[in-house]
């Protein structure tokens, strides 16, 4: 089962606009989200994170807004550049089996795509 | 200088065969990790490695055999593959077992079981 979800698994976007992506989870025991960026051939590259006790975090361009009664978080870029352009993942923390590791449940990842 | 590394970055091998997998990182982390990106592009966890200590292990096959001789690398011997094990490696790190949040991955390793 699916415990992240991105729905859209593509997402285009004019140069200097803002691009919305958007996540939603089912596990109410994730208490940090993060997201990630990869581009094509390379491994993802951490991007920005919110614990579950906030609601906003803003990291130059980058917001991460957090709505935990609806389940739901979204990234915010603005404004878009070309080199924003890549697949985009969304990633919930969770306690492994209670031994005091952390894991990561990612989603399936948007694309997005920047158009000059 | 590459922070993560993994070798081979594709590897195309036959229905029963056993191979390997590297993973070294030169960031002197502690704490290792491997995800398998399957078809459906989803990016799961494998195993963590501690300080060469196991503290994750997913339910994994048991042909899938992590190795980590020093905390700098850790290695994925897979036994008998098999068609469905076909997807993307990645390997991880990050600097402790509790900076889980920010986890720096290899490029990946493509591999294609035929």
């Amino acid at each position: 089962d699916q415990q992240v979800k991105q729905n859209s698994p593509s997402l285009s976007v004019q140069e200097g606009r803002i691009s919305i992506l958007n996540c939603d989870y089912t596990n109410s025991m994730f208490d940090y989200f993060l997201w990630y960026k990869k581009y094509p051939a390379e491994g993802p590259t951490f991007l920005i994170s919110i614990s579950s006790i906030k609601d906003k975090n803003e990291d130059g361009r980058f917001t991460v807004f957090l709505n935990k009664s609806a389940k739901h978080l979204s990234l915010h870029i603005v404004p878009s550049q070309p080199g924003d352009s890549a697949v985009y993942f969304c990633a919930a923390v969770s306690e492994y089996s209670g031994a005091g590791s952390y894991q990561l449940t990612f989603g399936k990842g948007t694309k997005l795509s920047v158009i000059p | 200088d590459t922070a993560v590394s993994q070798t081979p970055k594709y590897l195309v091998t036959q229905m029963g065969n056993d191979k390997s997998i590297k993973c070294e990182q030169n960031l002197g982390h502690d704490t290792m990790y491997w995800y398998k990106q399957d078809s459906k592009k989803f990016l799961k966890i494998m195993f963590s490695y501690n300080n060469k200590e196991l503290i994750i292990n997913e339910t994994v096959p048991n042909r899938f055999s992590p190795k980590s001789p020093d905390k700098a690398h850790l290695n994925l011997h897979i036994n008998s593959l098999e068609l469905g094990d076909s997807a993307v490696y990645f390997c991880a790190s990050s600097q402790d077992r509790d900076s889980y949040y920010e986890q720096y991955f290899g490029p990946g390793t493509r591999l294609t079981v035929t």
